[in-house]
């Protein structure tokens, strides 16, 4: 079945350090590719997307690339603050299937001191 | 409106109590979704309502209800509920149950006591 696997957290970075976050996925067929941002007690917030392979997803400086050779969807930014501290999901969505279900990756929790 | 509207955002109830949680959307979206999320864990999927009909239910207990009265629309009822069912209950829509472009609300916090 369909799968995402995402590194353990929690990452704990200085403000302005890099990121990357990393984000494998085991699918059939063509899925699409999703990053979404939890910040505490709230809901999830869609971080960036791609929908097919090589496709570079990007917002507020995050970026992530579709690798269907690796089977990845790494995410990465040049310089992080603190309100940046959040957790991460890594998700996909098997469009074929048509049944709108997202599968998560586990999470990684990112926090960013000053 | 680029919103998905839950209601009430904290809700405590008693094993024997019914409750409703509500959501609402008004973005023309067809697919409507309830998730289950417990703390430091990913949403796991319950319902997927398309065009108002419930098109998946992932094996959720009958002391979950769901209901989709019009497209805007999702009710999920509650009843008899356990206290290891204490959790933030998302709920989310898209175009069409593709997965693609989905919006979330912001959850009810439900604690049962």
């Amino acid at each position: 079945g369909n799968s995402v696997t995402q590194m353990e957290g929690p990452v704990t970075l200085s403000e302005e350090a890099f990121l990357t976050i990393n984000c494998t996925y085991t699918a059939t067929g063509y899925p699409s590719l999703f990053w979404y941002v939890q910040y505490p007690g709230e809901g999830l917030q869609l971080l960036l997307k791609a929908t097919k392979a090589d496709d570079k997803g990007s917002n507020k400086g995050f970026e992530a690339t579709y690798r269907k050779e690796t089977t990845s969807f790494h995410l990465e930014k040049g310089s992080v603050q603190v309100s940046d501290s959040a957790v991460y999901f890594c998700a996909l969505s098997d469009g074929s299937s048509n049944t709108g279900k997202l599968i998560f990756g586990q999470g990684t929790t990112l926090q960013v001191k000053p | 409106d680029t919103e998905v509207t839950q209601t009430p955002k904290h809700l405590v109830m008693g094993m024997t109590n019914k409750k409703s949680l509500k959501c609402e959307q008004h973005m023309g979206h067809r697919a409507m979704y309830w998730y289950k999320q417990k703390a430091k864990k990913p949403p796991e999927l319950m319902f997927v309502y398309s065009y108002e009909k419930l098109s998946i239910n992932e094996s959720v207990p009958s002391r979950f209800s769901p209901e989709c009265p019009n497209s805007s629309l999702l009710n999920l009822h509650l009843h008899a509920l356990q206290p290891e069912d204490s959790a933030l209950y998302l709920c989310a829509s898209s175009q069409d149950a593709d997965g693609y472009g989905y919006t979330f609300g912001s959850g009810t916090r439900l604690t049962v006591v």
